[in-house]
């Protein structure tokens, strides 16, 4: 059973930078599928961040792309997400999951606040 | 690449089905048989309902199917329960290893 856990900071402020890690167990990162990020906004839909596929190759929202940063890390089994120049509009819950042909494992979401 | 079209809510007495739709256009749900169904209960991360149009993950209820016509996909429930009060969503690929969520549909059991 495949377990997905984010971590990082709940606040940060505008045109700063999120930094948000998703920690993968159950399941080696390097042995295949995608890995992506969804955020939530409150009270709103959900939206589709990007994908790190295992061999490092990355595809990003086109409305996020000048922002987005995903990236991997085997050796600890994880892959990590950055957003740069934040405003309040990226305040919402982020959510790591595992792709393929849907997002089938999801972690438990993590709320990041974008204030000063 | 817009966010897929869904009803803001629906709404049936246990017992009956109902049926959300998903509409997007010939870049997305039209073009792949990649479209997915999310159910999301308040303050939970979205739980996997149905993928590739209409294959159910194991463990979940054969109450719950999915469809496509077009640019269009649906997904039924039948037997509504109680249990099944919810938020849903659709997702397609989009192509170049891209993905995009539908609006969102609250489920209301009367």
């Amino acid at each position: 059973q495949v377990q997905l856990q984010e971590s990082g900071p709940g606040l940060v402020k505008p045109s700063e930078t999120l930094s948000l890690t998703c920690a993968v167990s159950g399941y080696s990162i390097s042995s295949g599928y995608y890995w992506g990020w969804i955020r939530q906004p409150p009270g709103k839909g959900l939206e589709w961040i990007g994908s790190i596929y295992h061999s490092g190759s990355t595809y990003y929202n086109p409305s996020l792309k000048s922002r987005v940063t995903i990236s991997v890390d085997t050796s600890k089994n994880q892959f990590s997400l950055k957003l740069s120049s934040v405003t309040a509009a990226d305040t919402a819950v982020y959510y790591c999951a595992r792709g393929g042909s849907s997002w089938a494992e999801w972690g438990q979401g993590t709320l990041v606040t974008v204030s000063s | 690449q817009s966010a897929l079209t869904q009803p803001a809510s629906v709404s049936g007495s246990p017992g009956q089905s109902i049926t959300i739709s998903c509409t997007g256009t010939s870049s997305d749900v039209g073009s792949y048989n990649l479209v997915s169904w999310y159910q999301q209960h308040p303050g939970k991360a979205p739980k996997l309902m149905i993928y590739e149009v209409s294959k159910r993950p194991s463990g979940v209820s054969n109450r719950f199917s999915g469809s496509k016509s077009g640019n269009t996909a649906s997904l039924t429930i039948s037997g509504l329960q109680a249990e099944d009060e919810a938020d849903y969503y659709c997702c397609s690929y989009a192509g170049s290893s891209t993905w995009v969520f539908g609006t969102g549909t609250k489920v209301t059991v009367l």
